[in-house]
């Protein structure tokens, strides 16, 4: 089975630019989530989705990042416009139902704001 | 001014030795936790689970020990093998928390030859 996809897989882009990321959930599962790793601050929860609804954003830095799930398969998050201390490695992770589940992670995005 | 990344814990362990990972949590309303395994490049992995009411759980090579007593949780690796090498993360999480996991700062472990 094929398990959570994100892409692209490494980004590299100037301070201002329109970044947008990407993410294809496990099929079946109804949970997303978007996290943020850096050195700093370590695994960081940016916002979650519940059948497709964001549920709680608290984690999102400012404005600047805004988080969209169209439908059960799809999701993104874009940051717009980027700043250097916006790179990290982003990840989207899914899960199941409600009640306490075991996130599944995806390979990640690695960005780059120069 | 100069930034200060995250110090993560080192674990230096000899192969086919056994290592153990321990984790301290703060919420005494948690009630399900996990540890993940991330290796250099890659997303967290999930190694095992355990919930509230159980102290153990064991899995392949792996068992994890709850001591709610004193908000503590560990994960001991069987003989511990080069592929182990990784970042280890616990996370906790509670029942009406919205399914959110809180991460640990990680904890490295080498397997050294």
């Amino acid at each position: 089975d094929a398990g959570v996809i994100q892409s692209p897989r490494h980004e590299v882009t100037e301070m201002g630019q329109e970044v947008t990321l990407r993410c294809k959930p496990i099929s079946g599962h109804d949970y997303l989530f978007w996290y943020r790793q850096t050195m700093m601050r370590g695994l960081e929860l940016l916002i979650y989705f519940n059948n497709n609804v964001p549920i709680d954003d608290s984690g999102m830095p400012e404005d600047r990042f805004s988080a969209k799930m169209p439908n059960a398969s799809f999701s993104t998050l874009k940051i717009q416009p980027s700043e250097p201390r916006d790179s990290a490695v982003y990840f989207c992770a899914s899960s199941k139902l409600a009640g306490v589940q075991t996130q599944y992670f995806g390979p990640g995005t690695r960005l780059l704001v120069l | 001014g100069e930034s200060v990344g995250l110090h993560l814990p080192t674990l230096s362990v000899q192969e086919g030795d056994n290592s153990i990972i321990n984790c301290a949590y703060s919420n005494s309303a948690s009630d399900y936790f996990i540890w993940y395994k991330q290796e250099s490049g890659k997303g967290p992995q999930f190694i095992i689970d355990i919930r509230s009411n159980m102290d153990k759980r064991q899995g392949q090579r792996v068992t994890v020990l709850l001591n709610k007593t004193v908000k503590h949780l560990s994960l001991q690796i069987a003989a511990t093998q080069p592929g182990d090498s990784a970042v280890y993360f616990c996370a906790e999480s509670y029942t009406g928390g919205g399914n959110k996991l809180t991460f640990g700062t990680g904890t490295q472990l080498k397997v050294e030859l």
